[in-house]
């Protein structure tokens, strides 16, 4: 298995410009959760997906940033417009519903906003 | 909501020596707790996982142990390694569910 599968590894835009981050979650897991990483605030989880159906949005920091999940092999994340401070990792995970089972992490995206 | 708190921030040990992170835990509903490692460029791994009905797991030199009446559980790693550097974090969920982590312990273990 290849894993989640994020892209692109890193993203390097202009203020005011639209970022959409990419996932591809492990075949067979069926909830998807988006992750944004920085020193100051950790791991913040930012919204979940079960069965493509988003259950929780209530990390997503403004109406600036919206999540989609349109089948059960994608997900994008999208930031616009976006803005220095959203510069962070973001990262992708995969696990499977109703099992207790840990998540599996993509290897993130790097943004940076300039 | 879940919080998790974890301590400590940073932990340098000598090679060979134990290390231990602890971790505390807000929401008694919580079932699920995961401890990840990760490594410089690279997404969290999962490395142990404890689930609430359970006080003790051991792989190999990692174990993990839990005490859901004080609502803490803790890492230990013994004689560690260089490869052992990593930051760890630690996580608590309901059902595998909304996962909350921790502030990351950064350890370092010197040759």
């Amino acid at each position: 298995d290849a894993g989640v599968i994020q892209s692109p590894r890193h993203e390097v835009t202009e203020m005011g410009q639209e970022v959409t981050l990419r996932c591809k979650p492990i075949s067979g897991h069926n909830s998807l959760f988006w992750y944004r990483q920085t020193m100051m605030r950790g791991l913040e989880l930012l919204i979940y997906f079960n069965n493509n159906v988003p259950i929780d949005d209530s990390g997503m920091p403004e109406d600036r940033f919206s999540a989609k999940m349109p089948n059960a092999s994608f997900s994008t994340l999208k930031i616009q417009p976006s803005e220095p401070r959203d510069s962070a990792v973001y990262f992708c995970a995969s696990t499977i519903r109703g099992v207790i089972y840990g998540y599996t992490f993509g290897s993130g995206t790097r943004l940076t906003v300039v | 909501g879940e919080n998790v708190e974890q301590h400590p921030s940073t932990l340098s040990v000598q090679e060979g020596d134990s290390a231990v992170i602890k971790c505390t835990y807000s929401d008694s509903a919580s079932n699920y707790f995961p401890w990840y490692k990760q490594e410089l460029g690279k997404g969290p791994q999962l490395i142990i996982d404890i689930r609430s009905n359970v006080g003790e797991k051991k792989d190999q030199r990692i174990a993990v142990t839990l005490n859901k009446t004080a609502k803490h559980f803790s890492l230990h790693i013994t004689e560690t390694q260089p490869e052992d550097s990593a930051v760890y974090f630690c996580a608590a969920s309901k059902f595998n569910n909304d996962m909350r982590f921790g502030a990351g312990t950064r350890l370092t273990v010197k040759p």
